[in-house]
């Protein structure tokens, strides 16, 4: 299956400041997804981006706030803007594999916000 | 509106126990659904599942699908303390064209005790 690297593996920001995550995938995908997992819950789709085209966002999350890069097949950027401690959460990327693999996450960025 | 639940919550057994976790969901487009193993931030891929009564195995772990009733189960025997963990039923429907995207059922918590 594919590896993802992910990172920052974890960060403490304050609030008011932004944070970068970022996914190198070895190998070229066309989908990359981004996922919140807020503590105590379950995994929420924030958006999905498509290299070259601008990232398809879910009800309830919007480019100004989740700013998303995809400049190539292999990595993509998540951007939490403007934090605050509502944003503490789990940041998952992930690309699809099939039948064999499923969905493959990366390692996930642990976020609090303080 | 699409959703996944997942019963129960959470469990408490000891180890040598069998479990049987369930998933029902109720979406458009349904394309497969999977499970995943969560230990600490990445849910590990555990089973892909598309068409109804066929099983799927992997050591003590088991999986099936009722496409007509909706719902999955997944079955871990022997259960070890390596067990814990939360375990994620996801459905994979299609939104237009090669999109899909995943929609995450709230998970159940295992505890396995010596």
């Amino acid at each position: 299956s594919a590896v993802i690297s992910q990172k920052p593996s974890r960060d403490i920001c304050q609030r008011g400041t932004s944070l970068t995550i970022q996914c190198q995938v070895d190998s070229q995908v066309t989908m990359m997804f981004w996922y919140r997992q807020q503590p105590g819950q379950s995994l929420t789709l924030i958006a999905t981006a498509n290299q070259g085209s601008e990232a398809t966002y879910e009800s309830g999350f919007v480019i100004d706030k989740f700013p998303i890069s995809r400049p190539n097949l292999t990595f993509s950027t998540l951007t939490v803007s403007n934090m605050s401690p509502e944003d503490s959460s789990i940041y998952l990327c992930s690309v699809g594999e099939g039948a064999a693999y499923g969905y493959t996450f990366g390692s996930g960025t642990r976020l609090t916000v303080v | 509106e699409d959703k996944v639940v997942q019963s129960p919550l959470s469990l408490v057994v000891h180890e040598g126990d069998t479990v049987t976790l369930n998933c029902s969901y109720e979406v458009t487009n349904f394309r497969s659904l999977l499970w995943y193993k969560q230990e600490k931030k990445a849910p590990t891929f555990l089973f892909m599942l598309t068409s109804s009564g066929i099983e799927k195995k992997s050591g003590r772990l088991s999986s099936i699908l009722d496409k007509k009733e909706l719902f999955s189960i997944l079955n871990i025997t022997a259960t070890q303390t390596g067990d814990s963990a939360v375990y994620l039923c996801a459905v994979v429907m299609n939104y237009g064209g090669a999109t899909n995207k995943l929609i995450f059922g709230t998970g159940t918590l295992l505890a396995v005790q010596p």
